[in-house]
C-alpha cells in the first residue's frame, strides 16, 4: 500500500508523558500536514511543511506541541507533558503542488487516549 | 476568515432513497469546496471538490453537490442511497489562493443508511 501511513494507530498514555507520532506520506508528496479530530468534531489544522520546511505553525495548539520532517520525508508530532484534553484523533495528509488545492491525502490517523 | 456549518449533525435514509446532506459557508474570498468522507477505521477520502468551474460537481460512488453562490451553500446529494453510503462527510472550505491548501471542516453529517 503507497498511501499514507501513521504509527502507532493508538496509544494510551498517562497524564505528563509525552508521546510522539509518525507519518509517513506519500512518496511523491513533497506537503505534509497535521491535522487533529475530537470526537463528534471535524478536524482542525494543526501545521503543515513544504519539504522540510514548516510553513504554518501558528495553528499547533500550545508550546507543548510541536512538529519535525528533517529530511522533507517522513514527520513527526511530539506532544510533551500530555493532558486528558489532548486526548484524540491525530491525522496526518499529504499533497504535492500538482495537485488541485485541497485535495490531500489522509492517513487512518493515530488515536490518543490520556488517562 | 472563512467557516463551514452542516445543518445536521446525523442523517438517516433508506436505502434506495434519496440522500441530502446540507452544507452552508462563510468565506471571505472565492472559496474551494469539497466534501470528504470517512467510513469507519478509514481515512478520509475526497468525494468531490468545487473550484470555481461548473457550479454543479460530481463526484464519486454518484454524489454530486450544487455550488449556490447566493445562498452560500454546498449541499451534497445522491439520488439513491445505498448501505455502503452509511459514513460519516464532511463539507470543506479552502481559501483559493490558501497556501499549502489549509482546510477548514465542518463538524460532520453521520449518514446512516437503513435497509
Amino acid at each position: 500500500d503507497t498511501g499514507v501511513s501513521q504509527d502507532p494507530r493508538h496509544k494510551i498514555t498517562k497524564r505528563g508523558q509525552n508521546v510522539t507520532f509518525r507519518c509517513d506520506p506519500i512518496s511523491e508528496h513533497n506537503r505534509l500536514y497535521w491535522y487533529r479530530q475530537t470526537l463528534g468534531q471535524g478536524p482542525e489544522f494543526l501545521t503543515y511543511f513544504q519539504n522540510e520546511a514548516q510553513l504554518e505553525k501558528s495553528r499547533l495548539l500550545s508550546d507543548r506541541f510541536s512538529a519535525e520532517r528533517p529530511k522533507g520525508s517522513f514527520s513527526t508530532l511530539e506532544i510533551q507533558r500530555t493532558e486528558q484534553g489532548d486526548s484524540a484523533m491525530y491525522l496526518c495528509a499529504s499533497s504535492n503542488p500538482g495537485l488541485p488545492t485541497g485535495e490531500l491525502f489522509f492517513g487512518e490517523g493515530s488515536r490518543l487516549t490520556v488517562l | 476568515a472563512q467557516s463551514v456549518t452542516q445543518l445536521d449533525s446525523h442523517v438517516s435514509v433508506s436505502e434506495g432513497t434519496p440522500v441530502l446532506l446540507r452544507c452552508n459557508y462563510s468565506s471571505s474570498y472565492s472559496p474551494s469546496l469539497f466534501w470528504y468522507v470517512q467510513h469507519p477505521n478509514k481515512g478520509l477520502q475526497l468525494l468531490l471538490k468545487y473550484t470555481s468551474a461548473a457550479t454543479l460537481v460530481k463526484g464519486i460512488n454518484g454524489f454530486e453537490a450544487e455550488f449556490k453562490k447566493s445562498e452560500t451553500s454546498f449541499h451534497l446529494t445522491k439520488p439513491s442511497a445505498h448501505m455502503s453510503d452509511a459514513a460519516e462527510y464532511f463539507c470543506v472550505v479552502s481559501l483559493g489562493n490558501n497556501a499549502g491548501n489549509m482546510l477548514t471542516f465542518g463538524g460532520g453529517t453521520r449518514l446512516m443508511v437503513k435497509p
